[in-house]
């Protein structure tokens, strides 16, 4: 069964500290991992492919086949970056079929 | 740009109901899908339509279909609403079937 599991709700961390949101997931095939976000009163967001491999806003994930696992990462964190953060995970393509839960991360100044 | 649009915005049914949600792709895109999201879960897929035909299908019952129109809009129909539909239901549309998709603001269904 394909699975995406994002074990921490919130996350709160002071500016300028590092940022770590976790992702595990479960699929038996070839996965396709995203990372999309959510400001306050916007639209839901593609911020990272793993395919891509390109960082956005500061932000990087790698996959980690052995470990099943895409966390999202971020050498300083900044206030605009509170937001709610998604993993996903597709079997192709850029359709994400199965969301994790979503972790809330506050950036307190 | 408009954006993907989906109405109505909010919509109140009761169970047994059939419900018709509505969404307008971004100009020029062609695929779209569509996501049912519970209160405190992420989205989960539920159809995807490229060119007005089934791309995919996620794990919902029969109850729940979908179609695509030629200008590209879609429809997701639900019909003998149960209590465990009320959900936000998310359009998302992208320029082929394997682009980035854009999401809308989503519909959200109460069922009574």
């Amino acid at each position: 069964a394909q699975r995406v599991t994002q074990p921490e709700k919130l996350l709160s961390v002071f500016k300028g500290a590092p940022v770590e949101l976790k992702c595990n997931y479960s699929y038996s095939g070839s996965p396709e991992l995203f990372w999309y976000v959510q400001y306050s009163r916007q639209r839901l967001q593609l911020l990272l492919r793993h395919i891509s491999r390109e960082s956005i806003k500061g932000f990087t994930a790698d996959l980690n086949k052995g470990e099943t696992s895409f966390h999202l990462k971020k050498p300083f964190a900044q206030e605009e970056d509170s937001a709610m953060y998604y993993c996903a995970l597709g079997n192709s393509g850029n359709t994400p079929l199965v969301f994790g839960k979503g972790t809330r991360l506050s950036v307190i100044a | 740009d408009a954006g993907v649009t989906q109405s109505p915005t909010h919509l109140i049914k009761t169970r047994g109901q059939h419900v018709t949600l509505r969404c307008s792709p971004i100009s020029g895109h062609k695929s779209v899908s569509w996501y049912q999201q519970v209160l405190g879960q992420g989205p989960q897929f539920i159809f995807q339509y490229y060119e007005k035909e089934e791309r995919g299908r996620g794990n919902f019952p029969d109850r729940f279909s979908a179609r695509q129109f030629p200008n590209y809009s879609s429809e997701l129909n639900v019909n003998a609403l149960l209590l465990g539909d009320s959900a936000l239901y998310l359009c998302a549309s992208s320029l082929t079937a394997d682009q980035p998709q854009h999401f809308g603001d989503g519909t959200r269904l109460s069922i009574l």
